[in-house]
Protein backbone atom coordinates (compact mmCIF):
# COMPACT_ATOMS: atom_id res chain seq x y z
CA UNK A 1 0.00 0.00 0.00
CA UNK A 2 1.46 3.61 -0.78
CA UNK A 3 2.33 5.45 1.90
CA UNK A 4 3.26 9.32 2.26
CA UNK A 5 4.56 11.08 5.17
CA UNK A 6 4.82 15.14 5.61
CA UNK A 7 7.19 16.99 7.63
CA UNK A 8 6.78 19.42 9.95
CA UNK A 9 3.42 19.27 10.73
CA UNK A 10 3.51 22.70 10.97
CA UNK A 11 5.92 25.13 10.16
CA UNK A 12 6.17 29.09 11.32
CA UNK A 13 8.38 31.11 9.29
CA UNK A 14 9.22 35.11 9.17
CA UNK A 15 8.73 36.98 6.02
CA UNK A 16 12.01 36.22 3.84
CA UNK A 17 13.37 32.93 6.15
CA UNK A 18 13.87 30.32 3.53
CA UNK A 19 13.16 26.78 4.51
CA UNK A 20 11.85 23.52 3.17
CA UNK A 21 9.33 20.96 3.50
CA UNK A 22 9.78 17.29 3.34
CA UNK A 23 7.41 14.60 1.78
CA UNK A 24 8.56 10.51 2.15
CA UNK A 25 7.05 8.37 0.24
CA UNK A 26 6.92 4.51 -0.32
CA UNK A 27 5.13 3.00 -3.19
CA UNK A 28 5.02 0.92 -5.83
CA UNK A 29 6.38 1.68 -8.81
CA UNK A 30 5.93 5.61 -8.86
CA UNK A 31 4.11 7.27 -11.41
CA UNK A 32 4.34 10.73 -10.57
CA UNK A 33 4.37 12.21 -7.12
CA UNK A 34 2.59 16.00 -6.78
CA UNK A 35 2.35 18.81 -4.31
CA UNK A 36 -0.85 20.64 -4.02
CA UNK A 37 -1.55 24.46 -1.96
CA UNK A 38 -4.75 23.82 0.02
CA UNK A 39 -6.25 27.61 1.89
CA UNK A 40 -8.61 27.00 4.91
CA UNK A 41 -12.44 25.80 3.75
CA UNK A 42 -10.81 25.65 -0.18
CA UNK A 43 -9.56 22.71 -2.22
CA UNK A 44 -6.23 21.82 -3.15
CA UNK A 45 -4.82 23.77 -5.67
CA UNK A 46 -2.50 21.81 -7.79
CA UNK A 47 1.16 22.91 -7.89
CA UNK A 48 3.54 20.74 -9.59
CA UNK A 49 4.24 16.99 -10.58
CA UNK A 50 7.39 15.46 -10.47
CA UNK A 51 7.84 12.23 -12.30
CA UNK A 52 11.50 10.80 -11.54
CA UNK A 53 14.88 11.05 -9.40
CA UNK A 54 16.44 14.40 -10.04
CA UNK A 55 13.96 15.92 -11.55
CA UNK A 56 12.87 19.65 -10.10
CA UNK A 57 9.82 21.93 -11.13
CA UNK A 58 9.96 25.40 -9.92
CA UNK A 59 7.03 28.38 -9.58
CA UNK A 60 8.06 31.89 -8.27
CA UNK A 61 9.20 31.13 -4.54
CA UNK A 62 8.38 27.16 -4.98
CA UNK A 63 10.95 24.82 -6.32
CA UNK A 64 10.22 21.22 -6.00
CA UNK A 65 12.84 18.16 -5.88
CA UNK A 66 12.57 14.48 -5.90
CA UNK A 67 15.14 11.23 -4.97
CA UNK A 68 14.20 7.80 -5.02
CA UNK A 69 12.64 8.26 -1.11
CA UNK A 70 11.72 11.61 -0.91
CA UNK A 71 10.43 14.98 -1.98
CA UNK A 72 11.56 18.79 -1.05
CA UNK A 73 9.15 21.86 -1.63
CA UNK A 74 11.94 24.58 -1.40
CA UNK A 75 10.35 28.45 -0.07
CA UNK A 76 12.60 30.95 -0.72
CA UNK A 77 11.79 34.52 0.72
CA UNK A 78 8.39 33.75 1.68
CA UNK A 79 5.41 36.26 1.55
CA UNK A 80 2.48 35.87 4.26
CA UNK A 81 0.40 34.97 0.91
CA UNK A 82 2.30 31.78 1.18
CA UNK A 83 0.43 30.67 4.00
CA UNK A 84 -1.59 27.60 3.63
CA UNK A 85 -1.44 23.58 3.94
CA UNK A 86 0.81 22.12 1.68
CA UNK A 87 0.13 18.77 0.23
CA UNK A 88 2.14 15.76 -0.99
CA UNK A 89 0.95 12.79 -2.96
CA UNK A 90 1.89 10.22 -4.83
CA UNK A 91 0.09 7.98 -7.87
CA UNK A 92 1.52 4.25 -7.35
CA UNK A 93 1.90 1.25 -9.86
CA UNK A 94 -1.34 -0.29 -8.40
CA UNK A 95 -3.59 2.72 -10.18
CA UNK A 96 -3.46 4.94 -12.85
CA UNK A 97 -5.36 7.15 -11.29
CA UNK A 98 -5.70 7.55 -7.24
CA UNK A 99 -3.55 9.53 -5.81
CA UNK A 100 -2.80 8.70 -2.57
CA UNK A 101 -2.14 11.99 0.30
CA UNK A 102 -0.02 13.06 3.16
CA UNK A 103 -1.34 14.70 6.06
CA UNK A 104 0.23 18.02 4.52
CA UNK A 105 2.32 20.65 6.14
CA UNK A 106 0.33 23.95 7.73
CA UNK A 107 2.84 26.87 6.68
CA UNK A 108 2.46 29.91 8.86
CA UNK A 109 4.39 32.85 7.44
CA UNK A 110 4.44 36.02 9.65
CA UNK A 111 4.77 39.59 8.22
CA UNK B 1 -15.91 30.46 -13.69
CA UNK B 2 -14.74 27.05 -15.51
CA UNK B 3 -13.58 25.66 -12.34
CA UNK B 4 -14.85 22.36 -10.64
CA UNK B 5 -18.71 23.46 -8.99
CA UNK B 6 -19.73 21.70 -6.16
CA UNK B 7 -22.97 21.70 -4.98
CA UNK B 8 -24.02 22.69 -1.91
CA UNK B 9 -20.90 24.18 0.10
CA UNK B 10 -22.14 23.51 3.33
CA UNK B 11 -24.67 20.62 4.51
CA UNK B 12 -26.47 19.75 7.98
CA UNK B 13 -28.07 16.78 8.13
CA UNK B 14 -29.70 14.67 11.04
CA UNK B 15 -27.97 11.13 11.50
CA UNK B 16 -29.97 8.69 9.67
CA UNK B 17 -30.92 10.96 6.78
CA UNK B 18 -29.66 10.81 3.25
CA UNK B 19 -28.07 13.25 1.63
CA UNK B 20 -26.53 14.13 -1.93
CA UNK B 21 -23.91 16.02 -3.09
CA UNK B 22 -23.36 16.71 -6.95
CA UNK B 23 -20.25 17.77 -9.24
CA UNK B 24 -20.01 19.38 -12.75
CA UNK B 25 -16.45 19.07 -13.94
CA UNK B 26 -14.88 21.22 -15.92
CA UNK B 27 -16.28 21.06 -19.57
CA UNK B 28 -13.70 18.86 -21.56
CA UNK B 29 -12.23 16.79 -18.39
CA UNK B 30 -13.35 13.11 -19.09
CA UNK B 31 -12.43 11.99 -15.66
CA UNK B 32 -13.79 12.38 -12.25
CA UNK B 33 -12.59 11.44 -8.62
CA UNK B 34 -14.46 11.83 -5.57
CA UNK B 35 -12.55 12.42 -2.25
CA UNK B 36 -13.09 12.55 1.42
CA UNK B 37 -11.45 14.69 3.91
CA UNK B 38 -11.31 15.13 7.32
CA UNK B 39 -10.01 17.77 9.99
CA UNK B 40 -6.10 17.59 10.06
CA UNK B 41 -5.51 14.71 7.55
CA UNK B 42 -5.40 14.78 3.58
CA UNK B 43 -7.94 13.78 1.23
CA UNK B 44 -8.84 10.23 0.84
CA UNK B 45 -9.50 8.55 -2.58
CA UNK B 46 -13.20 7.35 -2.58
CA UNK B 47 -14.00 6.29 -6.13
CA UNK B 48 -13.08 7.60 -10.48
CA UNK B 49 -14.74 7.93 -13.35
CA UNK B 50 -14.23 7.88 -16.80
CA UNK B 51 -16.86 9.06 -18.69
CA UNK B 52 -19.64 7.76 -17.38
CA UNK B 53 -18.08 4.25 -15.97
CA UNK B 54 -16.93 4.02 -12.42
CA UNK B 55 -13.97 2.42 -12.74
CA UNK B 56 -12.42 2.32 -9.48
CA UNK B 57 -13.97 2.32 -5.61
CA UNK B 58 -12.19 2.46 -2.20
CA UNK B 59 -12.48 -0.38 0.15
CA UNK B 60 -13.34 3.32 2.10
CA UNK B 61 -17.12 3.68 0.11
CA UNK B 62 -19.29 1.35 2.07
CA UNK B 63 -22.62 0.12 0.50
CA UNK B 64 -23.67 3.00 2.16
CA UNK B 65 -21.87 5.14 -0.41
CA UNK B 66 -23.38 5.48 -4.33
CA UNK B 67 -21.90 7.58 -7.12
CA UNK B 68 -22.86 8.38 -10.52
CA UNK B 69 -21.89 10.46 -13.66
CA UNK B 70 -24.74 9.85 -16.11
CA UNK B 71 -24.01 10.65 -19.52
CA UNK B 72 -20.61 11.57 -18.42
CA UNK B 73 -20.76 15.16 -17.55
CA UNK B 74 -21.64 15.64 -14.07
CA UNK B 75 -21.61 13.45 -10.91
CA UNK B 76 -23.23 12.76 -7.66
CA UNK B 77 -22.41 11.26 -4.48
CA UNK B 78 -24.76 10.05 -2.34
CA UNK B 79 -24.75 8.72 1.02
CA UNK B 80 -27.75 7.03 3.03
CA UNK B 81 -28.43 6.51 6.47
CA UNK B 82 -26.04 8.90 7.45
CA UNK B 83 -23.23 8.51 10.26
CA UNK B 84 -21.44 11.37 12.51
CA UNK B 85 -18.14 9.66 11.18
CA UNK B 86 -19.76 10.96 7.58
CA UNK B 87 -19.28 14.55 8.57
CA UNK B 88 -16.33 15.87 6.27
CA UNK B 89 -14.96 17.76 3.25
CA UNK B 90 -16.31 15.78 0.69
CA UNK B 91 -14.50 17.01 -2.66
CA UNK B 92 -14.65 16.47 -6.32
CA UNK B 93 -11.76 16.78 -8.86
CA UNK B 94 -11.75 16.27 -12.58
CA UNK B 95 -9.07 15.89 -15.18
CA UNK B 96 -8.68 15.21 -19.23
CA UNK B 97 -6.88 12.05 -20.76
CA UNK B 98 -3.99 14.39 -22.23
CA UNK B 99 -3.27 15.71 -18.40
CA UNK B 100 -4.28 12.92 -16.16
CA UNK B 101 -0.53 11.59 -16.53
CA UNK B 102 0.93 15.18 -15.05
CA UNK B 103 -1.79 15.24 -11.88
CA UNK B 104 -3.19 17.96 -12.68
CA UNK B 105 -6.33 17.33 -11.37
CA UNK B 106 -7.95 20.24 -10.53
CA UNK B 107 -10.48 20.39 -7.19
CA UNK B 108 -13.89 22.05 -6.50
CA UNK B 109 -14.50 23.89 -3.12
CA UNK B 110 -15.75 21.13 -1.72
CA UNK B 111 -18.98 19.94 0.29
CA UNK B 112 -18.82 20.32 3.92
CA UNK B 113 -20.95 17.79 5.57
CA UNK B 114 -22.13 17.86 9.00
CA UNK B 115 -24.09 15.03 10.62
CA UNK B 116 -25.41 16.02 14.17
Amino acid sequence: EDQVTQSPEALRLQEGESSSLNCSYTVSGLRGLFWYRQDPGKGPEFLFTLYSAGEEKEKERLKATLTKKESFLHITAPKPEDSATYLCAVRGGGSNYKLTFGKGTLLTVNP
Amino acid sequence: DTGVSQDPRHKITKRGQNVTFRCDPISEHNRLYWYRQTLGQGPEFLTYFQNEAQLEKSRLLSDRFSAERPKGSFSTLEIQRTEQGDSAMYLCASSSSGTARRGEAFFGQGTRLTVV
